[in-house]
């Protein structure tokens, strides 16, 4: 059983540019949320998915959108890239908006230069 | 709101000693409650979690954690550190029902000495 797969593993984009994350959820999971980590910090949440739908926000700008697809997987899309967005972005998956268990993918490693 | 408080960003002990990383929280909800793992250059793997059943909880790799509700403490604990316990620890507290918008502390990277 595949858990939770993301990709790309690593990625360098240059500072005004646009990028797309993606990640497939945990076979039987049909929630997926997305979340920051800084380096040397505890991972941040941006938001989640459920339905094809953004349910919950996190503090981030509008410059951070995603987008679920009917097979549950789902993309995050960030615009205007900034050097401090620079980090690695976690996707989690879930079992319905109020299952007690998250599962989280590997993550990517976004550096902007 | 939420908010997770981990005290001490790194502890160091000697294999086969106690492992005590501590977690403070705050919560204007009952809270569910996670420690999560992360080894280098990885995700995050579940260690545990409360989610108002049995106070004390058991996770993977000989770990367990207290809630007390008193306290609003959940701190985690281990008899006897091996080697492979080296690693970047995570308490988190869930927002919402479940394991919805987590929460996480700053981490607190445990460290053993041979």
């Amino acid at each position: 059983d595949a858990g939770v797969t993301q990709s790309p593993t690593h990625l360098i984009k240059t500072r005004g540019q646009q990028v797309t994350l993606r990640c497939s959820p945990k076979s039987g999971h049909d929630t997926v949320s997305w979340y920051q980590q800084a380096l040397g910090q505890g991972p941040q949440f941006i938001f989640q998915y459920y339905e094809e739908e953004e349910r919950q926000r996190g503090n981030f700008p509008d410059r951070f959108s995603g987008h679920q697809f009917p097979n549950y997987s789902s993309e995050l899309n960030v615009n205007a890239l900034l050097l401090g967005d620079s980090a690695l972005y976690l996707c989690a998956s879930s079992r319905g908006q109020g299952g007690t268990e998250a599962f989280f993918g590997q993550g990517t490693r976004l550096t902007v230069v | 709101a939420q908010s997770v408080t981990q005290l001490g960003s790194h502890v160091s002990v000697s294999e086969g000693a106690l492992v005590l990383l501590r977690c403070n929280y705050s919560s204007s909800v009952p809270p569910y409650l996670f420690w999560y793992v992360q080894y280098p250059n990885q995700g995050l793997q579940l260690l545990l979690k409360y989610t108002s059943a049995a106070t004390l909880v058991k996770g993977i790799n000989g770990f367990e954690a207290e809630f007390k509700k008193s306290e609003t403490s959940f701190h985690l604990t281990k008899p006897s550190a091996h080697m492979s316990d080296a690693a970047e620890y995570f308490c988190a507290v869930s927002a919402l029902q479940g394991a919805q918008k987590l929460v996480f502390g700053q981490g607190t990277r445990l460290t053993i000495n041979p």
